[in-house]
């Protein structure tokens, strides 16, 4: 069964700091990757995903990810971090040889102090 | 392009009571998602439609929950009766669809449920 790990539940960097949010997958397939962003009191908003090709997928508000298949991760990260960047992230995996499910890490909080 | 719509967005009711969520997809979307987010979790996904089939209602607690997409465009989702642990985020989301593809899932903002 597909399922994708947040080891961390919450992320404190400070402004201007490089970040990074983990994340491990498990399927029994290739991945599809995705990368998630909740406001407070808001859905999820899509960061970025990663489907074929490079490795390194660049996404919205500076953010990248880089997969690594033989470590079965998918780190979100982001050179100089912003306060406005503070909240919380999610990763999720969808297996292509399955069917369209798509599973959701547990999610990381992410504070960024001024 | 208008995103998922979403409806209401607040509701508390009290236990034993029904609720009603309703959903409009991005336009063209075949699959349409249920989520439920609870306070502190990641979503887990409810019942997954494609066009106005059910892929995936495998953790839908159908004693008490219910959902439809007739036209294979709208959703309803309902809960009747309601507990107080279903107090939660229901989220609607819509992607292509196409099974297996990876097609990005987009999301409403949600319909935020107090069951007191």
């Amino acid at each position: 069964a597909q399922s994708v790990a947040q080891p961390e539940d919450q992320v404190n960097v400070a402004e201007g700091n490089p970040l990074t949010v983990k994340c491990t997958y498990s399927v029994s397939g290739n991945p599809y990757l995705f990368w998630y962003v909740q406001y407070p009191n808001r859905g999820l908003q899509f960061l970025l995903k990663y489907i074929t090709g490079d490795n390194l997928v660049k996404g919205s508000y500076g953010f990248e990810a880089e997969f690594n298949k033989s470590q079965t991760s998918f780190h979100l990260k982001k050179p100089s971090a912003l306060v406005s960047d503070s909240a919380l992230y999610f990763c999720a995996v969808r297996d292509r040889s399955r069917d369209d499910k798509i599973i959701f890490g547990k999610g990381t909080r992410l504070h960024i102090l001024p | 392009e208008a995103g998922v719509a979403q409806s209401p967005r607040y509701k508390i009711i009290e236990k034993r009571q029904s609720v009603a969520f309703w959903c409009n997809p991005i336009s063209g979307h075949a699959t349409l998602y249920w989520y439920q987010q609870i306070l502190g979790q990641g979503p887990k996904l409810l019942i997954q439609f494609q066009n106005n089939g059910v892929v995936d209602d495998s953790q839908l607690p159908k004693d008490r929950f219910s959902a439809e997409r007739l036209k294979g465009v709208d959703s309803t989702l309902k809960i009747q009766p309601a507990k107080l642990e279903d107090s939660a985020v229901y989220l609607c989301a819509s992607s292509p669809g196409g099974l297996g593809s990876g097609n990005t899932i987009y999301f409403g903002e949600g319909s935020w449920l107090t069951v007191v």
